[in-house]
């Protein structure tokens, strides 16, 4: 089956703008989360949504923002884009119990100029 | 707060050799524990994970992981490394119950490897 789809892959924005990054889970997977990963500060955490409730947060300001539309796809939002928010966004589903398997996209590399 | 630590930011093997990768978590109680494996330009691919159980778990693409509770570790191993294994290695740990599916991970090692 197919496994979990981020669009788009590549982007460029310009310091100000804002961005949506979109995720399709797996089939039947309930739970979909959202990652940073910049050479910096690793792989952060940034939400979790479940059922299109959001069900965890990290520890990112209010312009990250996200979304979980009923068939589970989800949507991430950054607003008012800064240079330091130029990464690589992974998504990735789960069932949604603890201990379940988490499966990761390929990710959307972002780079704000 | 939860932590994990991966102590080796960089190791280079050669073709053929054991390699070891450690890691270390800081929890309130045993968490479930997972190690994922990045190749370049990619996302995070699942090499094996820790519930309960047999102290010694079986992952993929040869690789095996011990945990060990006094020492609060989750070392990776492989008896002989190819050149496919090139990568980064990212040690994980996620909550037992509630947090949902939130993972903590470690900084990761990249593990280069010599022909």
């Amino acid at each position: 089956k197919a496994g979990v789809t981020q669009t788009p892959r590549y982007l460029i924005k310009t310091r100000g703008q804002q961005v949506t990054l979109s995720c399709s889970p797996i089939s039947g997977h309930r739970s979909v989360s959202w990652y940073q990963q910049t050479p910096g500060q690793g792989l952060q955490f940034l939400f979790e949504y479940f059922s299109e409730t959001q069900r965890n947060k990290g520890n990112f300001p209010g312009r990250f923002s996200g979304r979980q539309f009923s068939n589970s796809r989800s949507e991430m939002n950054v607003s008012t884009l800064e240079l330091g928010d130029s990464a690589l966004y992974l998504c990735a589903s789960s069932l949604g119990q603890p201990g379940n398997t988490i499966y990761f996209g390929e990710g959307s590399w972002l780079t704000v100029v | 707060a939860q932590s994990v630590t991966q102590p080796d930011i960089h190791i280079t093997v050669s073709e053929g050799a054991s390699l070891e990768l450690r890691c270390n978590y800081s929890y309130g109680a045993t968490p479930y524990l997972f190690w994922y494996v990045q190749s370049p330009g990619q996302g995070l691919q699942l090499l094996l994970k820790y519930f309960s159980g047999d102290t010694l778990v079986q992952g993929i693409k040869g690789f095996e992981a011990e945990f060990k509770r006094s020492q609060s570790s989750f070392n990776l191993r492989k008896p002989s490394v190819h050149w496919s294994d090139a990568a980064e290695y990212f040690c994980a740990v996620a909550p037992l119950v509630g947090a949902g599916n939130k993972l903590t991970f470690g900084g990761g090692t990249r593990v280069l490897v010599k022909p």
